[in-house]
């Protein structure tokens, strides 16, 4: 089962940003978490993955509590091609072969 | 640069027919994964090669399912005599290194048993 829990779906206006929440809350200290989407039809895609501190790239921005027991997935301006189930993922840095996606969560983005 | 490609993308087998499923990963990548994903479903983990170690198998579902990487490189998964639960999409991926890196999915191979 996956470690993670996240909304089955949302919904986000296009040119808006698209704030997807994860919960984790039994992750340990050497696990990363990692988002992925998947584009009907197509294979998943990484988006972006944290330990501890907030990270960025050209695609989306990764806020990850303190705590560590949650996250946010952040596209700060949403198009229709984001529409997509997104996927957060707890990977260990010593199991790293076996990944667990769960359901995840389906973003519509609607113009 | 190239992907990670399958072929077939499409298969439909008889139940009973043994089939063969093929991944090309992006050269270079010593990491592969196979998973399997049901209609409406996350993918699932299947199995896991390091070059040509298979590493992990714990994933496939039955000793149907065999899965080789002989020279490190080109992998392929096999079902022997299909079930109609076997019905799903078999995506690849591969990783650069050993270790919790970004994988890089194939567009998957969409096996149909009837």
């Amino acid at each position: 089962d996956a470690k993670t829990t996240q909304p089955p779906s949302m919904d986000c206006a296009e040119g808006r940003a698209a704030n997807l929440p994860c919960n984790h809350s039994t992750i340990s200290g050497n696990e990363y978490v990692y988002w992925y989407r998947q584009i009907h039809s197509q294979g998943p895609q990484y988006i972006i993955h944290g330990l501890k501190n907030n990270e960025t790239n050209e695609m989306a921005s990764l806020i990850i509590t303190e705590d560590r027991k949650s996250s946010t997935l952040i596209l700060p301006h949403a198009t229709l091609r984001d529409t997509a189930v997104y996927y957060c993922i707890d990977i260990s840095k010593t199991s790293y072969d076996k990944v667990i996606f769960g359901p995840g969560t389906s973003l519509s983005v609607i113009p | 640069g190239a992907g990670v490609s399958q072929s077939p993308r499409y298969k439909v087998a008889k139940r009973g027919q043994d089939v063969a499923l093929r991944c090309d990963p992006i050269s270079g990548h010593v990491s592969l994964f196979w998973y399997q994903q049901a209609l409406g479903q996350g993918p699932e983990f299947l199995t896991y090669f390091q070059n040509e170690a298979q590493l992990d198998k714990s994933g496939l579902p039955s000793d149907r399912f065999f899965a080789e990487r002989p020279e490190g490189s080109v992998s392929t998964l096999k079902i022997q005599r299909t079930q109609q639960e076997d019905s799903a999409v078999y995506l690849c991926a591969s990783s650069l290194a050993v270790g919790p890196y970004e994988q890089y999915f194939g567009p998957g191979t969409r096996l149909t048993v009837t």
